[in-house]
C-alpha cells in the first residue's frame, strides 16, 4: 500500500506570494492533519480534516487555510507569505478521526520564503 | 494545555549499547502515545503506538512503555546500530481528536 504522498517536495517563494501544498493520504484513510515544523517552534498542529470537514484548527493566522476533497486528498494554502512561513510542512493520515489510531506522515514539503 | 518534554535533547552512545529515551507529558487524559523517528530533512516514521490501556508495546529491538499516572513514557532501544541515528519524537493526541502535541525530540547518534 502506498504511503502518504506530498507535492511538491520543495518550493521557493517570495514574500507576499501565495502557495498551495497537496497531500494524498494512504488509500482508505479519511483523516488528514497538517503540521508545520521549524527549528525554533518544533512541530505545530495546523488543522485536521475528516470527510471534507475541518474538525480542528491550531493557533495559526487566517492566512493558513485548507480543504479536503471527496477522495480524502487535502490541500493547504498559505496566502501573503512571510519569511517566518519558511518551514517543513507535513501531513499525516489515519483511518479514522478521534485520536485513537496511528498517524502516518508524508515526506513533507519544504517551503522557503525569500 | 498539554506539554510534552523529552530529555535529553541529544544523546551519543557507542554501537551495541542499550539505551532509553524519555518522554514526559503533563495531562494524563490521553488516548495513546506514539513514538516517531525523523531522519534529517525527512518526514516522520511511526515506530510504536501505545494505547492508554497498555503498559508496553514492542517492535523488534524497540520497546515502549507508558505510565499514564506519572505522565511518562520510555523508548528502549536494544543493541543500538548506526542506522538508529535519528531524532526521536514522542507525541500524544488530545482526547477525542487527531491533534498531536509533540515533544521537542531527542537527537540520537550511534557511534560506530
Amino acid at each position: 500500500k502506498a504511503g502518504v504522498t506530498q507535492t511538491p517536495r520543495y518550493l521557493i517563494k517570495t514574500r507576499g506570494q501565495q502557495v498551495t501544498l497537496s497531500c494524498s493520504p494512504i488509500s482508505g484513510h479519511r483523516s488528514v492533519s497538517w503540521y508545520q515544523q521549524t527549528p525554533g517552534q518544533g512541530l505545530q498542529f495546523l488543522f485536521e480534516y475528516f470527510s471534507e470537514t475541518q474538525r480542528n484548527k491550531g493557533n495559526f493566522p487566517g492566512r493558513f487555510s485548507g480543504r479536503q476533497f471527496s477522495n480524502s486528498r487535502s490541500e493547504m494554502n498559505v496566502s501573503t507569505l512571510e519569511l517566518g512561513d519558511s518551514a517543513l510542512y507535513l501531513c499525516a493520515s489515519s483511518l479514522r478521526a478521534g485520536g485513537g489510531e496511528t498517524q502516518y506522515f508524508g515526506p513533507g514539503t519544504r517551503l522557503l520564503v525569500l | 494545555k498539554q506539554e510534552v518534554t523529552q530529555i535529553p535533547a541529544a544523546l551519543s552512545v557507542p554501537e551495541g549499547e542499550n539505551l532509553v529515551l524519555n518522554c514526559s507529558f503533563t495531562d494524563s487524559a490521553i488516548y495513546n502515545l506514539q513514538w516517531f523517528r525523523q531522519d534529517p530533512g525527512k518526514g516522520l516514521t511511526s515506530l510504536l503506538l501505545i494505547q492508554s490501556s497498555q503498559r508496553e508495546q514492542t517492535s523488534g529491538r524497540l520497546n515502549a512503555s507508558l505510565d499514564k499516572s506519572s505522565g511518562r513514557s520510555t523508548l528502549y532501544i536494544a543493541a543500538s546500530q548506526p542506522g538508529d541515528s535519528a531524532t526521536y519524537l514522542c507525541a500524544v493526541p488530545f482526547m477525542g481528536n487527531e491533534k498531536l502535541t509533540f515533544g521537542t525530540g531527542t537527537r540520537l547518534t550511534i557511534i560506530p
